[in-house]
């Protein structure tokens, strides 16, 4: 199975700040790696795929980069409904795995 | 717009089988793979498994032998049976749509989820 990793696994930012999330994985998985956002009760939400692709509705301040094993998440200027849990995922191979959530705190 | 609905037992006990359903509502189940993801309280996301509409599978090594997942296309729902489940197995379940990319794939579309609690 590819193991992925992410970090911090938590982080206190502020509204407006810079935020920089990274996942690496244990193998080379090109751009195969997805960025999704959890809120508290709720189901996860896709905000990027193939690495770097925003999903349709995402606000621009979401950004992915990265290839082969390390990829980042940079969320440009915090908004107050970004506070959340994030999680990784690759669709390399089988069986799809995610990261352990890197959660962003106020 | 297309909507996803787990619904289940809530609570089962050590060693039964655990059986969830996930109704597809506002389109067709049809042309898509499906899959099942799974959140023990408090942890991350474990990928189930998936199913094409078609009826093919392919399932988590880690819980292939006590797995099941099926499609019914004439009630445009889909399936998951867990045999001799544990502990471990309490979990909050949710359905997905999968969008198919040239080079892979996204969870697109998620259900609310439904939360399975193991317990005698």
């Amino acid at each position: 199975d590819i193991q992925m990793t992410q970090s911090p696994s938590s982080l206190s930012a502020s509204v407006g700040d810079r935020v920089t999330i990274t996942c690496r994985a244990s193998q080379i998985i090109s751009t195969y790696l997805n960025w999704y956002q959890q809120k508290p009760g709720k189901a996860p939400k896709l905000l990027i795929y193939s690495a770097s692709t925003l999903q349709s509705g995402v606000p621009s301040r979401f950004s992915g980069s990265g290839s082969g094993t390390d990829f980042t998440l940079t969320i440009r200027s915090l908004q107050p409904e970004d506070f959340a849990t994030y999680y990784c995922q690759q669709s390399y191979s089988s069986p799809r795995t995610f990261g352990q959530g890197s959660k962003v705190e106020i | 717009q297309v909507q996803l609905q787990e619904s289940g037992p809530g609570l089962v006990r050590p060693s039964e089988t655990l059986s969830l359903t996930c109704i597809v509502s506002g389109g067709s189940i049809s042309s898509y793979y499906w899959s099942w993801i799974r959140q023990p309280p408090g942890k991350g996301l474990e990928w189930i498994g998936y199913i094409y509409y078609s009826g093919s599978t392919n399932y988590n090594p880690s819980l292939k032998s006590r797995l099941t997942i099926s499609v019914d296309t004439s009630k445009n729902q889909l399936s998951l049976k867990l045999r001799s489940v544990t502990a471990a197995d309490t979990a909050m379940y949710y359905c997905a749509r999968v969008t198919t990319l040239t080079y892979g794939e996204y969870f697109h579309l998620w259900g609310q989820g439904t939360l399975v609690t193991v317990s005698s």
